[in-house]
This record gives structure tokens, C-alpha cells and sequence, in this order.
């Protein structure tokens, strides 16, 4: 069955911290991996897309890794700011042509930065 | 460039009256993917259209739902004969490229069924 697992549920870190999310997938075949930030009320946002072939990139403080071998990826957020509190969810699109329900949701990390 | 327009934000609706939620994709976007958001919960796949057609409802249910995307104008997701059970967040994307084109969410639709 086509999963993916996000990890922890929810965290709590203070202002200027770092942290790391973690994702694990059971989804195949693969065509790229992608982590979204929503904010309390809001639609999600994109923050990165991961192909195959990618194993670090980076936006500004949010580092994201993907091992395509054990199928999991991580989003790394350096110096977290309060505006950092949000849902965080990982996304892994399969790669068949045709239909298009073939992007499986996480559900998501709930990060909260306190002052 | 605008991006994803949802509305209304915020629908409130009586048991057994219709829901009809609208969603402008981004300009040159002829994809359109509709989400469920329950409260605490993932997002979870509706349906994928493209102008005039539905490529995959296979996450709508099969009553009360439908989904359309006219030539002209915006999509429309509607819910007739609506139920408690069918308040939740639903969110609109666009793409300009299926299938494996970058999403944009428009901010979501709220529906709280009294």
C-alpha cells in the first residue's frame, strides 16, 4: 500500500533552534518527493521538490534530504523563527502518466517555535 | 500573477441544503485537484480535472459530490444535501503540467454544516 509516514506528530522548540522532520515512505514507483509548509488557516505553500537523483537541497534555512534506497527524506530547519511555526507535510508523487491520484499526503508535522 | 482564488473562505450551511465551492487556477494553469482537510488530518485527494474534463474522481465520494471545470470560468465543486460529516477545509491546486507538474494551493474553503 502506497503510505507515507511523517515524524514526530507534533514539536515543540525554542526560538533559535534547530530541528529536524522526518518522512518515510512506502510509495512506488517514485517520481519526486516534495515537503509543503501550511500555516494555521492557509493553503499549503512549496518549499522544495526532491527527484530521484537529489539527495540535499536547500531553501534558505529548510534543508531537505532525500535516500532514495530507504525511501526517506528529512526537512532540516536551522535557526527556527517563530514565523516557522506551522504544519509541515510531506508529499511523494508517484510516477504513472494518466490519472492524477497519484500525490499521497502525510499528514503532516505540527512545529511550534516559542519564544 | 495571481494565484490559486478560493471562495467564499468561509460557507456555513444547514443539513440537507448545497454547498458550492469555486476555484480560479493560477493564469495559463488548465489543471485543477480538489482536497479535503478535516481538522488535525492530512489532505486527502478529491478529484483531478482539466478543462471540461474529469481525469480521476477515484477520492470524491460517489453521491452528494460532483466537480466540474467549465471552459470558462472557474471550477466548481458542489455538495448537495449536505451532512455534519461534511464540514471540513477544502482546498483547490493548479498545475500547469500533469502529472508531475508543481502544485499551487489556493487558502481554502471552510464549511461548517449546522
Amino acid at each position: 500500500k502506497n503510505q507515507v509516514e511523517q515524524s514526530p506528530q507534533s514539536l515543540i522548540i525554542l526560538e533559535g533552534k534547530n530541528c529536524t522532520l522526518q518522512c518515510n515512505y512506502t510509495v512506488s514507483p517514485f517520481s519526486n518527493l516534495r515537503w509543503y509548509k501550511q500555516d494555521t488557516g492557509r493553503g499549503p505553500v512549496s518549499l522544495t521538490i526532491m527527484t530521484f537523483s537529489e539527495n540535499t537541497k536547500s531553501n534558505g534555512r529548510y534543508t531537505a534530504t532525500l535516500d532514495a534506497d530507504t525511501k526517506q527524506s528529512s526537512l532540516h530547519i536551522t535557526a527556527s523563527q517563530l514565523s516557522d511555526s506551522a504544519s509541515y507535510i510531506c508529499v511523494v508523487i508517484m510516477n504513472y502518466g494518466g490519472s492524477q491520484g497519484n500525490l499521497i499526503f502525510g499528514k503532516g508535522t505540527k512545529l511550534s517555535v516559542k519564544p | 500573477n495571481a494565484g490559486v482564488m478560493q471562495n467564499p473562505r468561509h460557507l456555513v450551511r444547514r443539513r440537507g441544503q448545497e454547498a458550492r465551492l469555486r476555484c480560479s487556477p493560477m493564469k495559463g494553469h488548465s489543471h485543477v485537484y480538489w482536497y479535503r482537510q478535516l481538522p488535525e488530518e492530512g489532505l486527502k485527494f478529491m478529484v483531478y480535472l482539466q478543462k471540461e474534463n474529469i481525469i480521476d474522481e477515484s477520492g470524491m465520494p460517489k453521491e452528494r459530490f460532483s466537480a466540474e471545470f467549465p471552459k470558462e470560468g472557474p471550477s466548481i465543486l458542489r455538495i448537495q444535501q449536505v451532512v455534519r460529516g461534511d464540514s471540513a477545509a477544502y482546498f483547490c491546486a493548479s498545475s500547469p503540467l500533469a502529472p508531475t507538474g508543481e502544485l499551487f494551493f489556493g487558502e481554502g474553503s471552510r464549511l461548517t454544516v449546522l
